[in-house]
């Protein structure tokens, strides 16, 4: 069975930065690109970028270029989003997701709140 | 960017209905586009992939079909469990975007 298990609840200081893990088990994630989505509350989804774990290359949304940084430990199994300069608006709801044909594995989801 | 325009945003039906929602490309995108159902307080699950190909283990009463810039995400007789909110996604770009959804609310 795959499962993606991300880190928990984050609670950040406006100017901060949050690092979120996504551990993946029953795939080897340097077989598939993983992905990042966020939404924000009460909103819909917002793609913000993928990386190749195997390689280390990363896309991102243009919007999120200056916010996002991924990176993968392949030893691991687990992917990270450092997410920089927190602001108000950065408050959302961050999933990680593996690409198939679609996105057909979806972490729960962690809340990230940007108060200070 | 792709943009995906869904219609309508909201949608209220009965149990037993049938109903189709829309999503409509910015630009031709062949058939990369899927389709997603979430709930409250869930992680987005996969309906459909590639326009209207089924996934394992989703209800047949859930269907897909258009090419080109117009899709369509289609029920058969809504159940109660399937009052939520549903997102078309491209994936003919390399930069992946989302429409804004539909919401299928009970009448």
């Amino acid at each position: 069975e795959v499962q993606l298990q991300q880190s928990g609840t984050e609670l950040g200081k406006p100017g901060t930065s949050v690092r979120l893990s996504c551990k993946v088990s029953g795939y080897n994630i340097r077989n598939t690109y993983m992905h990042w989505v966020n939404q924000r509350p009460g909103k819909g989804l917002e793609w913000i970028g993928r990386i190749d774990p195997a390689n280390g290359n990363t896309i991102y949304a243009e919007k999120f270029k200056s916010k996002a940084t991924l990176t993968a430990d392949t030893s691991s199994n687990t992917a990270y989003m450092q997410l920089s300069q927190l602001k108000s608006d950065d408050t959302a709801i961050y999933f990680c997701a593996i690409y198939n044909s679609g996105f057909d594995y979806w972490g729960q989801g962690v809340m990230v709140t940007v108060s200070s | 960017n792709i943009v995906l325009t869904q219609s309508p945003a909201t949608l209220s039906v009965t149990p037993g209905e049938s109903v189709s929602l829309s999503c409509r490309a910015s630009q031709s995108i062949s058939t990369s586009i899927h389709w997603y159902q979430q709930k409250s307080n869930e992680s987005p699950r996969l309906l459909i992939k590639y326009a209207s190909q089924s996934i394992s283990g989703i209800p047949s009463r859930f269907s897909g079909s258009g090419s080109g810039t117009d899709f369509t995400l289609s029920i058969n007789r809504v159940e109660s469990e399937d009052f939520s909110i549903y997102y078309c996604q491209q994936s003919y770009s390399s930069l992946y975007t989302f429409g804004a959804g539909t919401k299928l609310e009970l009448k």
